[in-house]
């Protein structure tokens, strides 16, 4: 079993739409979970970080875990065409563990 | 800061023929890692140092030798390439392991025939 599932897409969405994206990890033991933006032909760039449990939010975007169900949720509120990247799900012990990545186009 | 610089960015190899990765880092990070992004796998764990002299196998470490001999580098080897191997590269760092942001590089594209 895979340590983070993650649905691969692609997600297409107009401007200005909620894009939500998903994960679900195994272990109950991971306390870190990361958000990585990978924009094409380049490396991932940490989006979001988030501790243990709860929401956290800059300025559109919202990460969540819920440690009961092991899901980890990130929001993009008012998308731009910028916002279009793969995006990818890590939980972190000792390493980094991924989920597949879902490539989301934000349509002008 | 250049941060983590990757070469070559593309490389084409033919079965059986070896060569190695270069990747370099300026931030003084003790983690470094290497990993391969296929379609719909995400990112794979090869392998990882916590330190110079320091390394161990990450997921899928079959095919790959790496050693660290100081700080800054860490050199990713490809024994004999197969066409499995096919893939995109990327080298990472970060100051700690749990919890600590990794910096990626650009990433090296190879292709092996």
């Amino acid at each position: 079993q895979k340590e983070v599932e993650q649905d691969p897409g692609p997600l297409s969405v107009p401007e200005g739409a909620i894009v939500s994206l998903n994960c679900t990890y195994s272990n109950s033991a991971f306390q870190y979970f990361m958000w990585y933006r990978q924009y094409s032909r380049k490396g991932p760039e940490l989006l979001m970080y988030t501790y243990s449990s709860g929401n956290k939010e800059d300025g559109r975007f919202t990460a969540q875990v819920d440690k009961s169900s092991k899901y980890i949720s990130l929001f993009i509120r008012d998308s731009q065409p910028s916002d279009s990247a793969t995006y990818l799900c890590a939980v972190n012990d000792y390493k980094l563990s991924f989920g597949a990545g879902t490539t989301v186009t934000v349509r002008a | 800061n250049a941060g983590v610089t990757q070469t070559p960015k593309f490389q084409v190899l033919k079965t059986g023929q070896s060569m190695t990765l270069q990747c370099a880092q300026d931030m003084n990070h003790e983690y470094m890692s290497w990993y391969r992004q296929d379609p719909g796998m995400g990112l794979r764990l090869i392998h990882y140092s916590v330190g110079a002299g320091i390394t161990d196998q990450g997921e899928v470490p079959n095919g790959y030798n790496v050693s660290r001999s100081t700080t800054e580098d860490f050199p990713l080897r490809l024994l004999s390439a197969a066409p499995s191997q096919t893939s995109v590269y990327f080298c990472a760092s970060s100051s700690g392991l749990a919890g600590n942001e990794q910096f990626f590089g650009p990433g090296t594209r190879l292709t092996v025939l």
